[in-house]
């Protein structure tokens, strides 16, 4: 099974700021990473597919990188609506798994 | 617009039974592999199964193989979960979620979600 290692699990920051999120995997995943985001209602939101993919109707501030094992999701500059909880997920391979996720929350 | 619509949570014993099902619109079911993801409280998300879209062919992750059963009924735009032998760490919010287009396992759109609670 691949093992997604998501960091930091807390992310303190500002409005304004530029953050970003790192997803290690524990081999390589040829890119077949995606982000989303989920808000405390419990509602899920898909954000970048295949590492570095908007989903259709994400603000441009959201973008993804990464290579091999080693992944990120960068928001330029944050807005209020963006202090949410986010997950990467690898499709590589079945299982399909998640990283633990990162809460990004008002310093 | 795509809506997914989870149905058939509830409080459930443990060792018993249950189905949840997901009723899909918006779009052509038949043309889309779909998935459920759960959510233990205030845990991670969880890939649980993912189904074909003509329902020939299944995955499961390890924690529920053998135990829930992935299926669909095209006619009826509907995903369904036949949960058995449920335990205490069932417990969660469990999504129903599409699959894009093939062979992408990414999931494009989820549905808000149902309560399963394992308890006696």
């Amino acid at each position: 099974d691949i093992q997604m290692t998501q960091s930091p699990s807390s992310l303190p920051a500002s409005l304004g700021e530029r953050v970003t999120i790192s997803c290690r995997a524990s081999q390589g995943i040829s890119n077949n990473l995606n982000w989303y985001q989920q808000k405390p209602d419990g509602t899920i939101k898909p954000l970048i597919y295949y590492t570095s993919n908007l989903q259709s109707g994400v603000p441009s501030r959201f973008s993804g990188s990464g290579s091999g094992t080693d992944y990120s999701l960068t928001i330029s500059s944050l807005e209020p609506e963006d202090f949410a909880m986010y997950y990467c997920q690898q499709d590589a391979s079945f299982p399909l798994t998640f990283g633990s996720g990162t809460k990004l929350e008002i310093k | 617009e795509v809506q997914l619509v989870e149905s058939g949570g509830g409080l459930v014993q443990p060792g018993r039974s249950l189905k949840l099902s997901c009723a899909a619109s918006g779009f052509t079911f038949s043309d889309y592999n779909m998935a459920w993801v759960r959510q233990a409280p205030t845990k991670g998300l969880e890939w649980v199964a993912s189904i074909s879209y003509g329902g020939s062919n299944t995955h499961y992750g390890d924690s529920v193989k053998g135990r829930f059963t992935i299926s669909r009924d095209n006619a009826k735009s509907t995903l369904y979960l036949q949960m058995d032998s449920l335990r205490s760490e069932d417990t969660a919010t469990y999504y129903c979620a599409r699959h894009w287009i093939t062979p992408s396992l990414y999931f494009d759109y989820w549905g808000q979600g149902v309560m399963v609670t394992v308890s006696s």
